[in-house]
């Protein structure tokens, strides 16, 4: 079954930082690239980050550039965000979304994980 | 940025009704454009990408159509499991989103 299950999201003082994980099952995570897609309470979807299967191609939203940082570890079948500098704004439920486009980013998100509450408040 | 909107933001209607959403991009998009579906307290679903392409197991009463600024998701006939949000989807620049369509029961 292919699977992305999201974790590592919290409650976290504004400033501060956090690091979110996706673990990958069910396919070959290394042919694919992934994103990251987030969700405000009562919101729509947005796009946050997204990154090519081998790394070379990384893209992020302007609302989180140069305070998030997505990564990928194919051997452990993992997708990484780093989050540093967080605002109120950035609260939110992220999801976890394969690409379908192959290796490279075609940004159509055919499998999402169930997502992680990021809050981040005093 | 590409702005999408799409209307209605919310519609009334009965099971084995025809519906259909329409999504328009503030500039040409092409064919780049996917429709999800949310339901609550649950991850968005693709339904349909590259406008026009029905995404695997997804019944065949939904279909997509536009391309250039408009488009539309079609239900041929309302289930009660289609009573949820959907969203538009622009993947041509800078990616981003409608702001939803949400389709309750009448």
């Amino acid at each position: 079954e292919v699977q992305l299950v999201e974790s590592g999201g919290g409650l976290v003082q504004p400033g501060r930082s956090l690091r979110l994980s996706c673990a990958a099952s069910g396919f070959t995570f290394d042919d694919y690239a992934m994103h990251w897609v987030r969700q405000a309470p009562g919101k729509g979807l947005e796009w946050v980050s997204g990154i090519s299967w081998n790394s070379g191609s990384i893209g992020y939203a302007d609302s989180v550039k140069g305070r998030f940082t997505i990564s990928r570890d194919n051997a452990k079948n993992s997708l990484y965000l780093q989050m540093n500098s967080l605002r109120a704004e950035d609260t939110a439920l992220y999801y976890c979304a394969k690409d379908m486009g192959g290796g490279q980013l075609l940004f159509t998100f055919d499998i999402w994980g169930q997502g992680t509450m990021v809050t981040v408040s005093s | 940025d590409i702005q999408m909107t799409q209307s209605p933001s919310s519609l009334s209607a009965s099971v084995g009704d025809r519906v259909t959403i329409t999504c328009r991009a503030s500039q040409s998009i092409s064919s780049y454009l996917n429709w999800y579906q949310q339901k609550p307290g649950k991850a968005p679903k693709l339904l349909i990408y590259a406008a026009s392409s029905l995404q695997s197991g997804v019944p065949s009463r939904f279909s997509g159509s536009g391309s250039g600024t408009d488009f539309t998701l079609t239900i041929s006939s309302l289930q009660p499991e289609d009573f949820a949000t959907y969203y538009c989807q622009q993947s041509y620049s800078r990616i981003t989103f409608g702001q939803g369509t949400r389709l309750e029961i009448k």
